[in-house]
């Protein structure tokens, strides 16, 4: 089955304490990025990847990173997690730039 | 900068009714997508619909259809005969396809409750 998918879909954590979201995909899909969601605000991109080792920044990309060394993964890390990124972190990907988009099941973070 | 606006934060339908979503967005691109997501309690993003701008054509996905005015920038949803299935936020988004990243730009969303 095609999908994309991310772990942990939960996880509450503390101001500081270093954590990973994985996302991986099965489509072989060139183009893949990270959203957060927060109430009122929609979706925004955090950071997108057009292949293996190409990253750049999106909309809202401080405090984070990632990095893309294989086709299939693409994590997001946070080196040190505030309060101000509780949010729900969707990651997407699709074959190439500009088409449609599968999202993953998302992920809830919460840090106090 | 892209902006998407979506003016209804939330409508309410009768089951079997139809509604329609307003969506409004603001490019200076020409070559672009749109999309209407659809967001259940479950969190999941489902894709309903996609319209290309190059089509002048609207797009229709069964009970889901678009209507897609270029000039005036407008894209909105109708939902035909309605379902308590269909209970979610929706969401607009815009996809600009010039060079470089094509993100997924969203507007805030419209809450929809069907009511039996």
């Amino acid at each position: 089955e095609a999908q994309v998918t991310q772990n942990p879909r939960y996880l509450i954590t503390v101001t500081g304490k270093k954590l990973t979201v994985t996302c991986s995909q099965n489509m072989n899909h060139e183009y893949m990025s990270w959203y957060r969601q927060d109430p009122g605000l929609g979706l925004r991109q955090i950071y997108y990847s057009m292949n293996v080792e190409v990253t750049d920044k999106g909309d809202v990309p401080e405090g984070y990173k990632v990095s893309r060394k294989e086709k299939r993964n693409f994590p997001l890390i946070l080196e040190s997690p505030s309060p101000n990124q509780t949010s729900l972190y969707f990651c997407a990907s699709s074959r190439d730039r500009g088409y449609e988009q599968y999202f993953g099941p998302g992920t809830r973070l919460t840090v106090t | 900068a892209q902006t998407v606006t979506q003016s209804q934060p939330e409508m309410s339908v009768q089951e079997a009714e139809t509604v329609t979503l307003s969506c409004t967005y603001d490019t200076s691109e020409s070559n672009y997508y749109l999309f209407w997501y659809k967001q259940p309690p479950s969190r999941q993003m489902i894709l309903v619909i996609r319209q290309e701008a190059y089509k002048q054509q609207n797009a229709t996905e069964n009970r889901f259809s678009v209507n897609f005015q270029k000039a005036a920038k407008s894209f909105s949803l109708k939902i035909s005969d309605s379902q308590l299935g269909d209970t979610a936020m929706y969401f607009c988004a815009f996809m600009p396809l010039g060079a470089g990243n094509t993100p997924l730009v969203f507007g805030k969303g419209t809450r929809l409750s069907v009511i039996a």
